[in-house]
């Protein structure tokens, strides 16, 4: 079975320093996706970015970058020169490509606070 | 807009009520997923559906059922609400992307 580990409940950082969020996932499968997720305190889930396991570099968005080793099964989250606005819940989550909808599993989320 | 709509946004049952949440996309996307949020917590799958017509249980499914009335509606029904079931629900759905998963704003739900 798949599963998103998320070692850190939650993480102070000083604003404009760099930031990084720790993933880990456990599957046996050759193919699959990682996401990350931002749920601000308003409630909705925010798409940040993606990596496909066959994906040779790793995902960058903006700010967002992912550190993907694949060896170590793990998916980090990089955030550069965070901001105040930076503050949230982040999940990590996997696809499971071999479902009949592809559905995707979560990890249990770290709640990052952004201090100015 | 498009997206994904959950009707209501807010509720609170009696213990032993039912209820339906509803859900909506106007994406034409194929697959619907029905997720509940607890505090401090990821969100776990209650139910799937790949296609209209087809219905999987998930990793929460006890309580709950669902209906994929058509391609645009995925309805999730408490029969018998219980206050374990005191969750944010979520509904996503999801294009040909690999990434193309969209979320609905939630439906709050509190059993007294």
């Amino acid at each position: 079975a798949q599963k998103i580990t998320q070692t850190q409940p939650g993480m102070f950082v000083q604003e404009k320093e760099a930031v990084t969020l720790d993933c880990t996932y456990d599957t046996s499968d050759q193919s699959y996706g990682l996401f990350w997720y931002k749920q601000p305190s308003s409630g909705e889930m925010i798409f940040l970015i993606y990596q496909g396991s066959y994906d040779e570099q790793n995902a960058t968005e903006g700010r967002y970058s992912l550190n993907f080793q694949k060896a170590r099964k793990s998916a980090n989250l990089v955030i550069s020169a965070s901001q105040l606005g930076d503050s949230a819940m982040y999940f990590c989550a996997m696809r499971d490509p071999y479902s009949s909808a592809s559905k995707i599993i979560f990890g249990s989320g770290t709640r990052l606070s952004i201090r100015p | 807009n498009a997206g994904v709509t959950q009707t209501p946004k807010f509720q609170v049952l009696k213990t032993g009520q039912s209820m339906t949440l509803q859900c909506a996309q106007d994406m034409n996307h194929n697959s619907m997923y029905w997720y509940r949020q607890d505090p401090g917590m990821g969100l776990r799958l209650i139910y799937y559906s790949a296609s209209e017509g087809t219905t999987d249980k998930g990793e929460v499914p006890n309580g709950y059922n669902v209906s994929r009335l058509n391609k645009r509606e995925f309805s999730l029904r408490l029969e018998s609400a219980a206050p374990s079931q005191t969750s944010v629900y979520f509904c996503a759905s999801r294009d040909s992307r690999l990434y193309g998963y969209t979320f609905g704003s939630g439906t709050r739900l509190t059993v007294v």
